[in-house]
């Protein structure tokens, strides 16, 4: 059984572009939440997407969206790169609120 | 509103034992804790809800005071396996928020 994976694995990109992260969950999980992690600190929660939908969203700014296909994987779109946008960003699955998340290895974005 | 982890950093001696706190000022929907090892993802330990059901690996201990909004987890007779960054996570319905982190080291 495939864990969460994550493409690409590793990302370098300009200040100003534009960036799309791939996450496909776990077998039978179908929420997917998309987290930044900053080297050194706590991953912080971009959103969750439940059902096609945005479920829940944290503290960032409207450059961060998202989608969710029906087969319960996810892209996460960052617009107009900042050099602060340089991060681990991590997925995790899992089978609704209240339940474990499984995360995926991560892809390294570094915006220069 | 993050949670608040203690301590910030402990040392072990494999085979002692550690309580990692974490609270949070917000009423909660669930608590989760989470390890870390240096380059890894998070792996998932523990999950508690309101009401008291938990979910986690055999081997790992935690409690949750919902009153308080508290929860501790407990780590008995520690292996070398155990070092790494410990969050926890809340869950208070509108948000999900991973705390600072706890990093801890046990030495042989």
């Amino acid at each position: 059984d495939a864990g969460v994976t994550q493409s690409p694995t590793h990302l370098i990109k300009t200040r100003g572009q534009q960036v799309t992260l791939r996450c496909s969950p776990k077998s039978g999980h179908d929420t997917v939440s998309w987290y930044q992690q900053a080297l050194g600190q706590g991953p912080q929660f971009i959103f969750q997407y439940y059902e096609e939908e945005e479920r829940q969203r944290g503290n960032f700014p409207d450059r961060f969206s998202g989608h969710q296909f029906p087969n319960y994987s996810s892209e996460l779109n960052v617009n107009a790169l900042l050099l602060g946008d340089s991060a681990l960003y991590l997925c995790a699955s899992s089978y609704d609120r209240g339940y474990e998340q499984y995360f995926g290895p991560g892809t390294r974005l570094t915006v220069t | 509103q993050q949670p608040v982890q203690s301590p910030q950093a402990v040392i072990l001696r494999e085979g002692e034992d550690a309580v990692i706190n974490c609270s949070s000022s917000k009423a909660l929907y669930s608590v989760h804790w989470y390890r870390q090892k240096h380059g890894e993802a998070p792996v998932f330990l523990m999950i508690l809800l309101k009401g008291g059901e938990q979910k986690g690996h055999e081997k790992i201990s935690a409690s949750f005071n919902e009153k308080k909004q508290q929860s501790s987890l407990y780590l008995t007779a520690s292996q070398l396996s155990y070092s790494g960054t410990y969050f926890c996570g809340t869950d208070d319905g509108q948000n999900f928020v991973f705390g600072p982190g706890t990093r801890l080291s046990v030495l042989p």
